[in-house]
């Protein structure tokens, strides 16, 4: 079984400060790691995916996450939000379930910037 | 290309009913996935298929169920709503069956159950 763990539900921050979304993840086998994000009134879109090779995963709109497998963590940051960041990030975890993939999602960030 | 469209994109039901909703991939994806949104909840996946087969089922009871035909289009179908079924559903494709496989999410369908 797989989990996803977002701790901080909501994240104030202001506008062109840097930002840091926390995911921690457990699995009993390998797994891939995303982030989606879900802007108002719309479906998920993917930002970034690890699958392997470099930890350091540079995505869209200027978000980067790092896979850190000893502390089981995805964290993504950006280093200089903007009013359009304002919206609901999602972690997930992919891995085979019964031979097939099952993806696994975190309760989700709502990162509210303030200008 | 069209993204992945889900319709209707709102509904209002009352308790006991059943509902349907629909999913059409984006053309050429074959894995379909459905999930249930909800404030707090996060994402909590409620079933797999591909190519017409369900291969995998979250915890969800019996009221939901799936299907998907042969042109990769799914169903959803909840029987006796209750009031927690209120919820965001959202439908996602993806092009084949690998684990770093990247979801493609439609709008959802946004089911209220008064």
């Amino acid at each position: 079984a797989q989990s996803v763990t977002q701790l901080d539900s909501q994240v104030p921050v202001f506008e062109e400060a840097p930002v840091e979304l926390r995911c921690n993840y457990s699995s009993s086998v390998s797994v891939y790691l995303f982030w989606y994000v879900q802007y108002p009134n719309q479906g998920l879109q993917l930002l970034l995916k690890y699958l392997s090779g470099s930890t350091l995963v540079k995505g869209i709109n200027g978000f980067e996450a790092e896979f850190n497998k000893s502390q089981t963590s995805f964290h993504l940051r950006k280093p200089s939000v903007h009013i359009s960041d304002t919206a609901e990030y999602f972690c997930a975890v992919s891995a085979l379930s019964g031979g097939y993939q099952k993806v696994t999602f975190g309760t989700g960030t709502k990162l509210q910037v303030i200008p | 290309k069209a993204g992945v469209t889900q319709t209707p994109r709102y509904l209002i039901k009352t308790r006991g009913q059943q509902v349907t909703l629909s999913c059409s991939p984006i053309s050429g994806h074959r894995s379909v996935s459905w999930y249930q949104q909800t404030p707090g909840q996060g994402l909590q996946f409620l079933f797999e298929y591909f190519s017409e087969t369900q291969r995998n089922k979250g915890n969800f009871p019996g009221r939901f169920s799936g299907r998907q035909f042969s042109n990769s289009r799914s169903e959803m179908n909840v029987s006796t709503l209750e009031l927690g079924d209120s919820a965001l559903y959202l439908c996602a494709s993806s092009l084949g069956a690998g684990t770093n496989e990247k979801l493609f999410f439609g709008s959802g369908t946004q089911l209220s159950v008064l």
